[in-house]
């Protein structure tokens, strides 16, 4: 089993729909969860941290099950500019310097279509 | 005013050469980081500098070697280039080592002929 998978799409979703993406891990000692972006051909950049207790940001619902070592991203009201490949990335729980790896899963492409 | 900035942008060249891939950043971290994006999109870290210092060394062929002169600066130098060495090179930098803050550059595509 990979360390981090995703449903790797594409998600074709009209603008205005709601779309949500899961990431399963298999680590069970993992510590910290987080959705990057990336567009196409563009260097990825940090959407949002997942806590336990669920959070938002605008549009965006990020959650965590550890009981099932998943984490989900929930896009409302989605526009154009959704567009882009998320990746869910997964810190394992380790020690000492150089102990925080980011570990990133393959994607999920979204396309949001007039 | 680019936060990290790698260059080349586009390398293309021949199995058996040696080349560099730079990058640079001005945002004064003191981290710098190395990763791999593969035609598989997964992106894997190869390396990780803190203050000049190797942190994290990965399994990646002897052929890669990075240089960090200053804490600003971290090289890619890859030697005997392979075919398998084709991907999109990322460098990126963060205000400490513990923590998902990355900022990325905006690649390096290699091709290997």
């Amino acid at each position: 089993r990979k360390e981090v998978e995703q449903d790797p799409g594409p998600f074709n979703v009209p603008e205005g729909a709601t779309v949500a993406f899961n990431c399963t891990y298999s680590n069970s000692a993992s510590q910290s969860f987080f959705w990057y972006r990336q567009d196409c051909r563009k260097e990825p950049k940090l959407l949002m941290s997942v806590y336990s207790s669920g959070n938002e940001d605008g549009r965006f619902t990020a959650q965590l099950n550890r009981a099932s070592q998943y984490i989900s991203l929930l896009i409302r009201d989605s526009k154009l500019s959704d567009s882009a490949t998320y990746l869910c990335v997964v810190v394992p729980r380790g020690s000492g310097a150089g102990s925080y790896q980011l570990t990133f899963g393959k994607g999920t492409k979204l396309s949001v279509i007039p | 005013d680019t936060a990290v900035s790698q260059t080349p942008k586009y390398l293309v060249t021949q199995m058996g050469n040696d080349k560099s891939i730079k990058c640079e950043q001005n945002l004064g971290h003191d981290t710098m980081y190395w990763y791999k994006q593969d035609s598989k999109k997964f992106l894997k870290i190869m390396f990780s500098y803190n203050n000049k210092e190797l942190i994290i060394n990965e399994t990646v062929p002897n052929r890669f070697s990075p240089k960090s002169p200053d804490k600003a600066h971290l090289n890619l130098h890859i030697n005997s280039l392979e075919l398998g060495d084709s991907a999109v090179y990322f460098c990126a930098s963060s205000p400490e080592t513990y923590t998902e803050k990355l900022f990325f550059g905006s690649g390096t595509q290699l091709s290997v002929l």
